[in-house]
């Protein structure tokens, strides 16, 4: 079955950029997203990639993907303390109706 | 408001006991989601239900019961709970079921 991988811990420091990365291994997804949980807090969606784009940016944010090595990643620019949270990758899966798979999320610190 | 709300937030129940943990959306979505979510494990998916009276079983469904009479609500269930169902419970809703999703607030459920 489709999986998602990510590294659990990031620390950066801030003002640095911080790159989170994400594999996935349905090669025909549709959709990958990026979610924010902050702490406390249910996930949000931080942004979104649809499957035939290499790249978005979205002001500090920018969305890579790589389809030939399944890889996804999430670049924040200047990161700030309000950025510590986790984020979670998340694929549509091609098998039809099936709910989004979720990686187990990245805990993003970041040092003052 | 619109949006999607979970009751309680913070519940505390013996093991053994009948817990029934509501959620609500406004969105009229047709898909609907429980999680759970525990350190090390991520998110892992309960149930889902594409319409009223659906519902599917997702990765860890044993133990928990679900219903869905109405399109704006879907209450999970722990029928008898036990320790290992300490966690932070996260109901969701998409229009389509490998869509985005939108998420609540979450419930801190603890057994004792």
């Amino acid at each position: 079955g489709e999986d998602v991988e990510q590294s659990l811990f990031l620390s950066v420091r801030e003002g640095d950029s911080s790159v989170i990365n994400c594999t996935y291994t349905d090669s025909s997804s549709t959709y990958l997203y990026w979610y924010k949980q902050e702490p406390g807090a249910g996930l949000q969606l931080l942004t979104y990639i649809f499957s035939n784009m290499d790249m978005k940016q979205d002001q500090r944010l920018t969305v890579l993907l790589n389809k030939k090595d399944k890889h996804l990643s999430l670049r924040i620019a200047d990161t700030q303390t309000g950025d510590s949270a986790i984020y979670f990758c998340a694929e549509t899966p091609h098998s039809g109706n099936t709910p989004l798979v979720f990686g187990k999320g990245t805990r993003l610190s970041v040092i003052a | 408001d619109a949006g999607i709300t979970q009751s309680p937030r913070y519940k505390i129940t013996e093991t053994g006991r009948q817990v029934t943990l509501m959620c609500h959306q406004t969105w009229s979505h047709s898909y609907m989601f429980w999680y759970r979510q525990d350190l090390g494990h991520g998110l892992r998916l309960i149930y889902y239900s594409a319409a009223a009276d659906i519902t599917d079983k997702g990765e860890v469904p044993d133990g928990y019961v679900v219903s869905r009479s109405k399109t704006e609500n879907f209450p999970l269930t722990l029928e008898s709970a036990t320790r290992s169902q300490t966690s932070v419970y996260f109901c969701a809703s998409a229009e389509a079921t490998g869509g985005e999703q939108y998420f609540g607030p979450g419930t801190r459920l603890t057994v004792t």
